[in-house]
């Protein structure tokens, strides 16, 4: 089983929807990351956070400790939004661990 | 611009060359990451320093693969004798911001093609 799980690993919706993607882990972290890298491939760090919810524009990112889980939200999305979205936990001196991403598109 | 830069941003080459890649991490920044994604996988840990010191280094990175950070600023990750099986995107990151200790700032990343 793997240390970070994300769920939908492929996501289409309609431009404008509320989309949400879930990140499990297994193993305790000092903070967990949301990135995003489009096509070109490079990784852009969209949250940082150790606990409750960051808010950036039109993006939600929320963490419950207890249960080991964070959600990355995206309000009115735009086909622009569309990306790999990867979840990824560690922090401080420890390496990061990644999950396999979530492949999103959103269509006009 | 004093994000993460990475150099080259795509290598080419054939099976059995040797490639370097740099990689400049944010100034003042101690803690410098590589990482190796290949095709629909998420990134994997390749190996980390403190400083000039390299702390720790995945199974992953076999007899071929060598990084250094000889000043404890830029680093270099060279792979010796490429194989097909090296095609990746190498990312690199920095940390260590006393103000926000845990967290990583992603380079663009060097996409590698061996034919």
């Amino acid at each position: 089983k793997n240390e970070v799980e994300q769920s939908p690993q492929n996501l289409t919706a309609q431009e404008g929807e509320f989309i949400t993607i879930n990140c499990s882990y297994s193993v305790g972290i000092s903070a967990l990351h949301w990135l995003q890298q489009h096509p070109g491939g490079g990784i852009v760090s969209l949250f940082m956070l150790s606990s409750g919810k960051k808010k950036h524009g039109r993006l939600i990112a929320t963490i419950n400790i207890q249960e080991k889980h964070s959600s990355l939200h995206i309000t009115a999305s735009h086909p622009r939004d569309s990306a790999v979205y990867i979840c990824a936990v560690g922090g401080g001196d420890d390496k990061i661990i990644f999950g396999k991403g979530t492949r999103l598109h959103i269509l006009p | 611009d004093t994000g993460v830069s990475q150099d080259p941003r795509h290598k080419i080459t054939k099976r059995g060359q040797n490639v370097t890649f740099r990689c400049d991490p944010i100034s003042e920044h101690n803690r410098l990451y590589w990482y190796r994604q290949t095709l629909g996988q998420g990134p994997e840990f390749l190996t980390y320093f403190q400083n000039e010191a390299q702390l720790e280094k995945s199974r992953l990175l076999s007899d071929r693969f060598s990084a250094e950070r000889p000043k404890g600023s830029f680093s270099t990750l060279e792979i010796q004798r490429t194989e097909q099986g090296d095609s990746a995107m190498y990312l690199c990151a920095s940390g260590g911001d006393r103000d926000v200790p845990y967290e990583q700032y992603f380079g663009p990343g060097t996409r590698l093609t061996v034919t």
